[in-house]
Formats: structure tokens, C-alpha cells, sequence
């Protein structure tokens, strides 16, 4: 069984920039969600993808965003990078919105 | 609006001895309460979890507790091990997502 992975590890962007990070969801699992975890803080919930529609978002603006792939994988973009976007984000999937979440190691992205 | 707090940034606690790892909250509306645990450069791993019904969850050396009239959560776990160092995140979970602590770092001392 393979657990969620997430890539890429490390990312350096400058303010203004676009990014797109990647998340492979646990064998079995239809849910992914995302968070974002500032220096200091815990995990805060950017938005949920079920069955490859958006079920839930957190307190984010509209340049945050996402998608879910028919094969239960996700993307999280971000758009007009901001200094403050600078933090590990992490993504999780789950069996149904309920159910436990599993988490991937991160990605680490640094704007300067 | 920081809806689950941990007051503690740190705590150190001798090998063998109880560590005790508090949170507060103030959304009555979490259905149950969990325990994360997380390694640097490693995504957090569920420990334990609470519904929001009960008042105590046991699982080999980790116990949570709940007191709902004092919107309060602790982790105790006995007897601490090395291999416990790391930072600790309790969260609730309520409207299909999890809202998280700031975190604790547990250090036992050999």
C-alpha cells in the first residue's frame, strides 16, 4: 500500500509567481485535502476535494486553488505568489470526507 | 479566531515519567477530537482520537481526556520514551474538516 506522496520536496518562487504542487492520495482513498502550515502555526485547512468536486473551504483567497484528477490525485495552485504564502503544504487523503486523514510529507515553498 | 488552542509551545519531560499535553477549545460543535504526532520533514500521523460523546480513550500507553464544560483536552502518555520527542497537534473535527493546535514540543531527556 502506498501512502501519499507529495511533490516537489522544496520550492523556491518570487513574489508574483505561479505554483503548482502535486499530491498522490493513498491507494483506496477519494478525498484530498490541503493545508497550509506557516512557521510556528499548525495546519490550517486551505479546501477539500471529493470525488474530483471542491466540498469544503477554508479562509483563502480565490488565488488559491485546486483540482482532483479522476485517478483521486490533486494539484494545489497558487497564483500572484505573496511573501506570506511562504510555508510547508501539506496535503491528506481520506476514505470519504470523515474518515481518517493520512498525510504526505510536504512541500516546502519559499517566496522571496 | 483561533478555535483550538495549545497554550504550551514546549514542554520537556524525564524519560519514564507522564507527559501531560494540553488543549482548549472553544467550537462546541467539533464532532470528535484527535492527536497528531510529527517528525521533522514528515507530514503529521494520527495517534488518538476522542468523540466528542466521551470523556476518556485509551490505547496502550496513550490516553486522551475530554471535559466538555471545560472545553479542555489533554494527552497523557505513560511512560514517556525518547522516540516520543516530537511535536505534538490536537485537533477538532467539525463540518468534514480538522482544525488544529498550534503544536507542542514534547522533549524527554533520557
Amino acid at each position: 500500500e502506498t501512502g501519499v506522496t507529495q511533490s516537489p520536496t522544496h520550492l523556491i518562487k518570487t513574489r508574483g509567481q505561479q505554483v503548482t504542487l502535486r499530491c498522490s492520495s493513498q491507494s483506496g482513498h477519494n478525498t484530498v485535502s490541503w493545508y497550509q502550515q506557516a512557521l510556528g502555526q499548525g495546519p490550517q485547512f486551505i479546501f477539500q476535494y471529493y470525488r474530483e468536486e471542491e466540498n469544503g473551504r477554508g479562509n483563502f483567497p480565490p488565488r488559491f486553488s485546486g483540482l482532483q484528477f479522476p485517478n483521486y490525485s490533486s494539484e494545489l495552485n497558487v497564483n500572484a505568489l505573496e511573501l506570506d504564502d511562504s510555508a510547508l503544504y501539506l496535503c491528506a487523503s481520506s476514505f470519504g470526507v470523515i474518515n481518517e486523514q493520512f498525510f504526505g510529507p510536504g512541500t516546502r515553498l519559499t517566496v522571496l | 479566531d483561533q478555535q483550538v488552542k495549545q497554550n504550551s509551545p514546549s514542554l520537556s519531560v524525564q524519560e519514564g515519567r507522564i507527559s501531560i499535553l494540553n488543549c482548549d477549545y472553544t467550537n462546541s460543535m467539533f464532532d470528535y477530537f484527535l492527536w497528531y504526532k510529527k517528525y521533522p520533514a514528515e507530514g503529521p500521523t494520527f495517534l488518538i482520537s476522542i468523540s466528542s460523546i466521551k470523556d476518556k480513550n485509551e490505547d496502550g500507553r496513550f490516553t486522551v481526556f475530554l471535559n466538555k464544560s471545560a472545553k479542555h483536552l489533554s494527552l497523557h502518555i505513560v511512560p514517556s520514551q525518547p522516540g516520543d520527542s516530537a511535536v505534538y497537534f490536537c485537533a477538532g473535527f467539525g463540518n468534514e474538516k480538522l482544525t488544529f493546535g498550534t503544536g507542542t514540543r514534547l522533549t524527554i531527556i533520557p
